[in-house]
């Protein structure tokens, strides 16, 4: 099992960004996806899921209003956007396969992990 | 959703045993068994070493070992060894059908 993400990102406050994550070496549909990011020095922090199957997303209540996860089966690949950028955003994300679709809640196999910089 | 309660730190001689503690609630630790533990090296990725409570992955050795009682999950490290310094993180399924994570717990072998 291995999730590639894209590489380091640079953004102003008040933009976007878009990480991607490209899974291989098992059944893409069969798995979900989760994201966590974790600040300089601080702890981890779920931000929310997708079913790969099926598209159906759960958010953490903190990200609702700017997150978006969405997936492409063709190319076993997941993606986050996350909006209206603050500077308090700056954090390393990493996207994390879930069993929950097997009906089970863990996160068995992670990303590198991708760097997000927010700067004017 | 609320964080679960992790000691900061927990520091003990090689050998020796120590025990991390995850405390939540009945709307999560409490609540079900889906309590996992994940352990991140410095600069790396973190990986998943306990699920369910008490199951190891393959390839986990069976020096680390999970628990429950309440609303409180631990972790205990046994025979602790110099490649188990880094952070530990607890992460709970929840009432609302999220992931709640441990504020995280720094281990150090003196």
């Amino acid at each position: 099992v291995h999730l590639e993400q894209s590489g380091a990102e640079v953004k102003q406050p008040g933009a976007s960004v878009k990480v991607s994550c490209k899974a291989s070496n098992y059944n893409f549909p069969t798995f979900g996806i989760s994201w966590v990011r974790q600040a300089p020095g601080h702890g981890l922090e779920w931000m929310g899921w997708i079913n790969t199957y099926n598209g159906y997303t759960n958010y953490a209540e903190k990200f609702q209003d700017r997150v978006t996860m969405t997936t492409d089966t063709s190319t076993s690949t997941v993606y986050m956007e996350l909006r209206s950028l603050r500077s308090d955003d700056a954090a390393q994300y990493f996207c994390a396969r879930d069993v929950q679709q097997l009906g089970l809640f863990y996160l068995d196999y992670w990303g590198q992990g991708t760097l997000l910089t927010v700067s004017s | 959703q609320p964080a679960l309660t992790q000691p900061a730190s927990v520091s003990g001689s090689p050998g020796q045993s120590i025990t991390i503690s995850c405390t939540g609630t009945s709307s999560d630790v409490g609540g079900y068994n889906f309590v996992s533990w994940y352990q991140q090296l410095p600069g790396k990725a973190p990986k998943l070493i306990i699920y369910e409570v008490s199951n190891r992955p393959s390839g986990v050795p069976d020096r680390l070992s999970g628990s429950k009682s309440g609303n409180t999950a631990s972790l205990t490290i046994s025979g602790l060894q110099a490649e188990d310094e880094g952070d530990y993180y607890c992460v709970s399924f929840t009432d609302n059908s999220l992931y709640a994570f441990g504020t995280g717990t720094k281990v150090a072998v003196l």
